[in-house]
Formats: structure tokens, C-alpha cells, sequence
């Protein structure tokens, strides 16, 4: 399987409630992101993984907790999300340094938060 | 720092119309820039880039060409389906940096039959 693949495509879950979402590439690339997107909202940087090391994390809230176990696999650990953290939840990929190609994005996945 | 702006609103347009959707850049050097396209319900999917000045992207009958001297890095489509229905992100790797993508804000396009 090639490109970046992200499971559950859609996920429901109460605000009491613990999941976590999956990505994962098989491109070779050693750099992973994930990013939110809610309606009428640009795109929100969230976490960076370079080399499996987080290089960046832009003021999530704590409920978010990332982990990266190996450069082609990342996760998202969700837990006492609120309403509004309802949103679609972007993975990519690409390499690292010297890259110009940009990045290589996953189908997402849909939270809805009740 | 490196940033890129894109036209403000959804485009809506009937299908056969031509197609632009503006987008400009700040950047120090020569940037490489992207156009990506997000489908309803989906990810959002590289559609074409140029990575050097006068450098022409194209794909799907998109084109964008890398003006320097303009800073700018226009979408066009001679005639539009209602499959392209979609939104339009322009995005900018920074020659220098962290290897982060800016992505402006995007575009809703509609075509309508």
C-alpha cells in the first residue's frame, strides 16, 4: 500500500471518552504532521515528528497527546475532548530536510465530538 | 516570515467558464510553491507545483507559473467541469528554515452545470 492512510475515517465519540487516531505511510518519507481543519478556519499546524522526534507543537491543548513509535506510523490519543474540537484531522508526510516535493496528505479523519 | 496570501471568497462559476484563483507570495529567495485541491470529504491532494522562477505547473488541465518578479503563483483552467468542484489551497516551502509548508486559506470553487 502506498501514500498516507488514516483510520477511523470518521470517529464519534463522547467528551468522557478515550480514542486514537492513526496514520501511516510506506512513501519512505521521516517527517509527520498532523493538522486540524474546522469550518471556516484555516489550516492549523498541530504536531510535527522529524525522525521520530517531536520538533514542534503549537500550543495544543494537553487532551491532545501525539505519538510517533516509528517513522512510518503516527497517532493522535484523544481524551476529554470538548464540542468544538470537532473538526477533520489531517495527516501528512514528507521528508525531513532538502525537500521540495511538499508534503504528502491523508483522507483525514471526520471527529465529531458529542 | 514566509507567508502566502490567496483572493478572499468562494468563486462560483458555470461550467466551460475560465478559471483563476490569485495567489501571492512573501518569501525570502526562491521559494517552491504548491497548489494542493481538498475534494469534499477527502485530503487535500498535490495537484501541481514549480520550485524555480518561470517554472509552469500543470495537471488536470490546471496551470500556474512561478512570477518572480510579480510574486505570484495564479491558478488557471481554461474550462472548468463540475468535477473540480473543490477547494484550492496555494501553499510555499521556504528555501530557508524549518521545512514547514505556509498554506494560504483557501478557495471554495463551485461550478455549477
Amino acid at each position: 500500500e502506498t501514500g498516507v492512510t488514516q483510520t477511523p475515517r470518521h470517529l464519534v465519540m463522547g467528551m468522557t471518552n478515550k480514542k486514537s487516531l492513526k496514520c501511516e505511510q510506506h512513501l519512505g518519507h521521516n517527517a509527520m504532521y498532523w493538522y486540524k481543519q474546522s469550518a471556516k478556519k484555516p489550516l492549523e499546524l498541530m504536531f510535527v515528528y522529524s525522525l521520530e522526534e517531536r520538533v514542534e507543537n503549537n500550543s495544543v491543548p494537553s487532551r491532545f497527546s501525539p505519538e510517533c513509535p516509528n517513522s512510518s506510523h503516527l497517532f493522535l490519543h484523544l481524551h476529554t475532548l470538548q464540542p468544538e474540537d470537532s473538526a477533520l484531522y489531517l495527516c501528512a508526510s514528507s521528508q525531513a530536510t532538502g525537500t521540495v516535493h511538499g508534503y504528502t496528505f491523508g483522507s483525514g479523519t471526520r471527529l465529531t465530538v458529542v | 516570515g514566509d507567508s502566502v496570501t490567496q483572493m478572499e471568497g468562494p468563486v462560483t462559476l458555470s461550467e466551460e467558464a475560465f478559471l483563476t484563483i490569485n495567489c501571492t507570495y512573501t518569501a525570502t529567495g526562491y521559494p517552491s510553491l504548491f497548489w494542493y485541491v481538498q475534494y469534499p470529504g477527502e485530503g487535500l491532494q498535490l495537484l501541481l507545483k514549480a520550485t524555480k522562477a518561470d517554472d509552469k505547473g500543470s495537471n488536470k488541465g490546471f496551470e500556474a507559473t512561478y512570477r518572480k518578479e510579480t510574486t505570484s503563483f495564479h491558478l488557471e483552467k481554461g474550462s472548468v467541469q463540475v468535477s473540480d468542484s473543490a477547494v484550492y489551497f496555494c501553499a510555499l516551502l521556504p528555501v530557508y528554515g524549518n521545512n514547514r509548508l505556509a498554506f494560504g486559506k483557501g478557495n471554495q470553487v463551485v461550478v455549477i452545470p
